[in-house]
């Protein structure tokens, strides 16, 4: 069965702009969270998307947002791009929302902001 | 607020010698507490998840262990290979936006950066 894809692997972009980033879940999963990396804060959780509604979101600014499509893929969107917000995007899978589910990770997508 | 620290944030082994890495948490209302492993540019694989105290899972040269309060990941006779960050998140209660008792995202430690020597 294939992994969490995520799509680009890595993107340089300059402040004030926006980017959207985008996961393939793993086949037959149908919830997804997004989590932002950086060798200060570590793992953050940012939200979770599932049967196209964001179910939980962390403390993060509104710029930060995302969606589900019907088929389970999502996308996540940060606009107004800032220095602070450089670092490793990760997607990860679940099957479902409503139990304790291991979630598994893509293998991110690096964003650097100059 | 849910935390979870681990120790120590970085431990160099040499080859064969083992050890435990820790991880304590305050959660409210745990639902799952996860063990993963991160190599350089990866995004984190998927170890171990415990869901109540007392409960212990194995695989390899690795065994997972769980209390109230806290986790340990023993390694036992490690190999180079074994040489990685390895992360320990938990799985809270339910949050903000959900009513039907789902699960929350999770919450993790800064990770311990493993490095076994030959």
């Amino acid at each position: 069965k294939a992994g969490v894809t995520q799509t680009p692997r890595y993107l340089i972009k300059t402040r004030g702009q926006q980017v959207t980033l985008s996961c393939s879940p793993i086949s037959g999963h149908r919830s997804v969270s997004w989590y932002q990396q950086t060798p200060g804060q570590g793992l953050q959780f940012l939200f979770e998307y599932f049967s196209e509604t964001q179910r939980n979101k962390g403390n993060f600014p509104g710029r930060f947002s995302g969606r589900q499509f019907s088929n389970s893929r999502s996308e996540m969107n940060v606009s107004t791009l800032e220095l602070g917000d450089s670092a490793l995007y990760l997607c990860a899978s679940s099957q479902t929302h409503w139990r304790v589910d291991t979630q598994y990770f893509g293998p991110g997508t690096r964003l650097t902001v100059l | 607020e849910d935390q979870v620290t681990q120790s120590p944030e970085a431990l160099r082994l040499q080859e064969g010698e083992s050890s435990s890495l820790n991880c304590s948490y305050t959660v409210s209302g745990l639902r799952g507490l996860f063990w993963y492993r991160q190599d350089p540019g990866k995004g984190p694989e998927f170890l171990f998840t415990l869901y109540s105290a007392g409960e212990e899972k194995e695989k390899e040269r690795l065994k997972a262990t769980l209390t109230k309060k806290e986790s340990f990941l023993h390694i036992t006779a490690p190999k180079p290979e074994d040489s990685a960050t390895y992360l320990c998140a938990v799985q809270p209660r339910a949050g903000f936006g959900d009513s039907g008792g789902g699960a929350d995202g999770l919450t993790f430690g800064k990770g311990t950066h493993l490095i076994i020597q030959p």
